[in-house]
């Protein structure tokens, strides 16, 4: 099956400074890129739509000036928590459809201390 | 409002028992279901989607559009089959988002 990579796996960064989250397609092209956030033992929330070539779509509730995302090629979509705090620690999930399906990267874990 | 309900924060059975995980859904629209299956420490994994309508690892699950469900079903669980269980839906149209569930964690002793 098509495969989604995320970089990094892990990130721990201080209060107040601004992390960037890379999700590929490693085998495949997608114009449309999602963003998840999952908290522990909780449901996977939809953050927003990543389009390439155009802006995201973000949903309702979900800073789009604080979760920046760039979708620049069609294999890379990128998420930016800028002036992150502690409480956007969270593990991050970006996933990408091929053929219909929807195929999710490993998941990145956000600490900010 | 589209909206998925997973009733059951946890199913514990014994190994060899069937099991039966509940999903429920609320869509306008004739959407397509899919079960995703998160084993310990990995990615999340696509299971099923109903418009295939084939067995994955022994699992089963049917759309029933009058009660508005897609259970995941199993004759036999297997210690394996432990894992976190989502049921999502989609509106069909590529580009479109997926909504899940709360999921259900399903243990299987021995």
């Amino acid at each position: 099956g098509a495969v989604v990579s995320q970089h990094p796996s892990w990130v721990i960064c201080k209060s107040g400074t601004s992390v960037k989250i890379e999700c590929r397609s490693l085998d495949f092209q997608a114009t449309t890129m999602f963003w998840y956030r999952q908290f522990p033992k909780q449901s996977l929330m939809l953050m927003a739509t990543s389009n390439e070539g155009s802006k995201a779509t973000y949903e309702q509730g979900v800073e789009k000036d604080k979760f920046l995302i760039n979708h620049a090629s069609l294999t890379l979509s990128t998420l930016t928590v800028t002036s992150a705090h502690p409480e956007d620690s969270s593990f991050y999930i970006c996933s990408a459809r091929s053929t219909g399906t929807q195929y999710f990267g490993p998941g990145t874990r956000l600490l900010v201390l | 409002a589209q909206r998925v309900t997973q009733p059951e924060k946890l199913l514990s059975v014994f190994k060899g028992a069937p099991v039966e995980l509940k999903c429920n859904y609320s869509y306008s629209g004739s959407p397509e279901l899919f079960w995703y299956v998160q084993y310990s420490r990995q990615r999340l994994q696509l299971l099923l989607r109903h418009i295939s309508r084939e067995s994955i690892k022994g699992f089963t699950a049917d759309l029933n559009k009058g009660e508005t469900s897609f259970h995941l079903k199993k004759p036999f669980a297997q210690e394996e089959d432990s894992a976190m269980y989502y049921c999502a839906l989609s509106g069909g149209q590529a580009g479109t988002a997926l909504i899940f569930g709360k999921g259900t964690t399903l243990s299987v002793s021995s």
